[in-house]
């Protein structure tokens, strides 16, 4: 079946600490991004990366770092600049040239700081 | 920043009757979508529609877009308990896919 997978869902990470989450899509799509979702903030953007070996910043992006060397894989970097981690992490994919802005979403990452 | 404010924030209904949620944003759009999360997933795709298409219909899901008033509505007719999620919707303001959502309403239907 074709579909987006993130790993892991769950992760613990130490303060100072840079953990990196892991997208594959195998649905042959142009674009991925990745959302951070706070409860009571709906998402917000980090990062997108609509062709390999390129990639936009989003609306948060500080601390946060990305990679497209596949258009298959797009693993996001949570550094231990971004002050405050612990979020819900979704990864979508969408076909850029259907110009509809379907989006197609994994079933996210959780990241715990302790 | 968001671009989609939903309302209300939290919904609760008794199973058969109908959920109406409201979606405002602030600039032009090309389309507007509605999401729904069930607790602790991803995001599913319900349902598009295009700045230039004022209602659309997909089973049990009714969409209304006024593009004057910069709001979008989004009515569950018959609600069931399996409705219950959050739901999102999410605007594109450039070409390039790339989406702005709100902050949800979360939508609780009673058995």
């Amino acid at each position: 079946d074709g579909g987006i997978t993130q790993s892991p869902k769950y992760l613990f990470r130490k303060e100072g600490q840079n953990v990196t989450l892991s997208c594959e899509q195998n649905l042959n799509h142009d674009a991925m991004y990745w959302y951070r979702q706070d409860p009571g903030q709906g998402l917000r953007l980090i990062y997108y990366s609509q062709i390999v070996n390129d990639f936009q910043k989003g609306d948060i992006a500080e601390g946060y770092s990305v990679s497209r060397e596949k258009k298959e894989s797009f693993p996001l970097t949570v550094t231990s600049a971004q002050k405050n981690p612990t979020a819900f992490y979704l990864c979508a994919s969408s076909i850029l040239a259907a110009n509809t802005g379907e989006l197609f979403f994994g079933e996210g990452s959780r990241l715990t700081v302790l | 920043s968001q671009q989609g404010e939903e309302d209300p924030q939290a919904l609760s209904i008794q199973e058969g009757e109908n959920a109406t949620m409201n979606c405002s944003y602030k600039t032009s759009i090309n389309n507007l979508q509605w999401y729904r999360q069930n607790s602790g997933r991803g995001l599913v795709h319900l349902i598009l529609i295009r700045s230039n298409e004022r209602e659309k219909h997909s089973g049990r899901l009714r969409v209304t877009l006024d593009t004057s008033k910069k709001s979008s509505s989004l009515l569950i007719t018959a609600s069931r308990a399996a409705d219950t999620a959050s739901y999102f919707c999410a605007t594109d303001m450039e070409y390039g896919n790339k989406l702005v959502f709100g902050a949800g309403t979360i939508l609780r239907v009673k058995s």
